[in-house]
């Protein structure tokens, strides 16, 4: 079946350490995105990838970093310079530039203790 | 700058009648999209309608319908015959379409509540 695969699902942080979301899909999209969700404020985007070995920032870019090395990946590395990284992420593609809507995968819950 | 509003934070409807969420937008694009996504406990994001502005007529799916008022920039959805399992945060989404940006820009969500 097609679809978006992120892990892990619960991931737990100590401070000061980063961590790295998985985000694989097997649709043959060409553009996947990166959202985080806090109570209260819907969704707001990390990062966002047209193609391979591109990406571009979204409007809470900072304390993440991104790379899309293959078309089907498009890992997240939560940084130390994050300061309040406990949230819910969800990954998700689109078919391609500005067309159709987006494909989410099942989210991860991260914490920080 | 593209917004997205939901005013109904909560809403509760009786199971088997009619519920209708509020969305309004504001853009300066003439070509864009309009999406209802339902995020059920389980937290998965879902699709559940989508719209062309271009298209004149409101789209349908099976119960779930929207109210599409572009000069009014309004995008309500309609769930009819409510059932149990439609109970979940639904989100008002824009994009532009074919745009630069690339991105959906999300409401803050409505959480509906199905009473049996």
């Amino acid at each position: 079946d097609g679809g978006i695969t992120q892990s892990p699902k619960y991931l737990f942080r100590k401070e000061g350490q980063n961590v790295t979301l998985s985000c694989e899909q097997n649709l043959n999209h060409d553009a996947m995105y990166w959202y985080r969700q806090d109570p209260g404020q819907g969704l707001r985007l990390i990062y966002y990838s047209q193609i391979v070995n591109d990406f571009q920032k979204g409007d809470i870019a900072e304390g993440y970093s991104v790379s899309r090395e293959k078309k089907e990946s498009f890992p997240l590395t939560v940084t130390s310079a994050q300061k309040n990284p406990t949230a819910f992420y969800l990954c998700a593609s689109r078919l391609t530039l500005g067309i159709g809507e987006l494909f989410f995968g099942e989210g991860s819950r991260l914490t920080v203790l | 700058a593209q917004t997205v509003t939901q005013s109904q934070p909560e809403m509760s409807v009786q199971e088997a009648e009619t519920v209708t969420l509020s969305c309004t937008y504001d853009t300066s694009e003439s070509d864009y999209y309009l999406f209802w996504y339902k995020q059920p406990p389980s937290r998965q994001m879902i699709l559940v309608i989508r719209q062309e502005a271009y298209k004149q007529q409101n789209a349908t799916e099976n119960r779930f319908s929207v109210n599409f008022q572009k000069a009014a920039k309004s995008f309500s959805l309609k769930i009819s015959d409510s059932q149990l399992g439609d109970a979940a945060m639904y989100f008002c989404a824009y994009s532009d379409y074919g745009g630069a940006t690339n991105k959906l820009i999300f409401g803050t969500g409505t959480l509906l509540a199905v009473q049996p």
